[in-house]
């Protein structure tokens, strides 16, 4: 089984510049979430979906940040505009949708984002 | 609120040393699952244990192993003889019903030859 696609894997862009990273979540798993993860420190969500819908995007910057998942399957995390401070590593983990709780999430690789 | 602490930034150790990972948890929800990742150099969280508020059997898998005490909040990971490949952050991470998952800072384990 094929597990949680993301691309691409590093971008360097400089601020005020626009990004958008792609996530493809394993086949079948109806949960997506988007974390940061700044060095150092543990991942942060940002958003949750479950099938097209968003659960929790509380943590979301939402005057910079923005995500979809049209279909339910794949997903696009965009920043317009970037700041240094977005300078993270960027994970995509996706969960069947059994019990919310317990459903363990699959990470994918992640993009690292440099802003100069 | 719900946190996860990580007190140990980084660990070093020689080949086959024994190593445990401290990992301490706050909620007051009584139904909560612990968890913990790997993250390897090349960034990949990796899955490696799923454990519920109401099991605190022991968990032993091959050099891993995990102690959950709820008298002390704490869900502790042991990896015995260590080698050079368990070198990576580890992540414990805490999430009540319907709640987000909650990551700590991470440990750092660095496994010499």
């Amino acid at each position: 089984e094929a597990g949680v696609a993301q691309s691409p894997r590093y971008k360097i862009i400089e601020k005020r510049q626009s990004v958008a990273f792609w996530c493809n979540p394993i086949s079948g798993h109806a949960t997506l979430y988007w974390y940061q993860q700044i060095l150092g420190q543990g991942p942060k969500l940002l958003i949750q979906f479950q099938n097209n819908g968003v659960v929790d995007d509380s943590q979301l910057p939402k005057d910079r940040f923005s995500a979809e998942r049209l279909k339910g399957v794949d997903s696009t995390l965009k920043i317009q505009p970037a700041k240094l401070e977005d300078s993270a590593v960027y994970l995509c983990a996706s969960s069947p949708l059994r019990q919310r709780s317990t459903d363990t999430q699959y990470f994918g690789p992640g993009t690292r984002l440099t802003v100069l | 609120a719900q946190k996860v602490t990580q007190a140990q930034t980084e660990i070093s150790v020689v080949e086959k040393e024994d190593v445990t990972l401290d990992c301490v948890y706050e909620t007051r929800d009584t139904t909560y699952y612990l968890f913990w990742y790997k993250q390897p150099p090349s960034g990949e969280l990796v899955f490696l244990i799923r454990r519920n508020s109401f099991d605190e059997q022991n968990e032993i898998s091959g050099r891993y192993s995990w102690n959950f005490q709820k008298s002390t909040s704490s869900f502790n990971f042991t990896i015995t003889a260590s080698q050079v490949v368990d070198s990576a952050v580890y992540f414990c991470a805490l999430r009540s019903q319907g709640g987000k998952l909650i990551f700590g800072q991470g440990t750092e384990l660095s496994v010499k030859p």
